[in-house]
């Protein structure tokens, strides 16, 4: 069963760019969607945007254009990196593979997430 | 976006308990309707997707049902381990948007 694995700095200050990694293990990330979602206590699951295998990506407007997604396919990570970040960053960091069973899709893979606090 | 309403957003039940969960969208995702279950220190799991199909591994007691607008997540017999918060998804209109959760717990 493929694992996911984020990683990144715990802690960031404003303004600044942090960057998390999400390790793939026990499987490729060749042929799959893989997605970020972030949770805060306020607002709950929020959805960030997915990144195809070959580096074809899709965001959430609402993270205006703050979000960048990549693949390094050889070493079988996929990376987030969120500029300019703000105390309304502050969230648990999710990776997770999106899955598509037919027109069905969802995550059906996650990351145990990491806590990113802004401040 | 649209928006999901689950309700109610906190449930007293017991073990044994048959259980439901409603998720109401803002506008119509047709089938596109997905549950997750997340415990504490968990991330979520996926339990039903495209409104009434059951993941690969997930007990049966579980089953989802509805369409349009108006879902429910039921739990057939509540087990110990089913205390937990459910999270509705839909994946029908861009962003892909999720429920600010229903948390089952212990009466």
């Amino acid at each position: 069963q493929v694992q996911l694995q984020e990683s990144g700095p715990g802690l960031v200050k404003p303004s600044e760019t942090m960057s998390l990694t999400c390790s793939v293990s026990s499987g490729s990330i060749s042929g799959h969607y893989w997605a970020w979602i972030r949770q805060t206590p306020g607002k709950g699951l929020e959805w960030m945007g997915y990144i195809f295998y070959s580096g074809r990506t899709t965001y959430n407007p609402s993270l205006k254009s703050r979000a960048a997604l990549s693949v390094d396919r050889s070493q079988n990570q996929v990376s987030l990196t969120l500029t300019s970040v703000t105390a309304a960053d502050t969230a648990v960091y999710y990776c997770a593979r999106h899955f598509c069973s037919g027109t069905n899709c969802y995550q059906d893979v996650w990351g145990q997430g990491t806590t990113v606090t802004v401040s | 976006d649209i928006q999901m309403t689950q309700s109610p957003s906190s449930l007293s039940v017991s073990v044994g308990d048959r259980v439901t969960i409603s998720c109401r969208t803002s506008q119509s995702v047709g089938s596109y309707l997905n549950w997750y279950q997340q415990k504490p220190g968990q991330a979520p799991k996926v339990l039903i997707y495209g409104a009434s199909n059951l993941q690969n591994g997930v007990p049966s007691r579980f089953s989802g049902s509805g369409s349009g607008t108006e879902f429910t997540l039921t739990i057939s017999g509540l087990q110990p381990e089913d205390f937990a918060i459910y999270y509705c998804q839909q994946n029908y209109i861009f962003p892909d948007t999720f429920g600010l959760g229903t948390k089952l717990e212990i009466k």
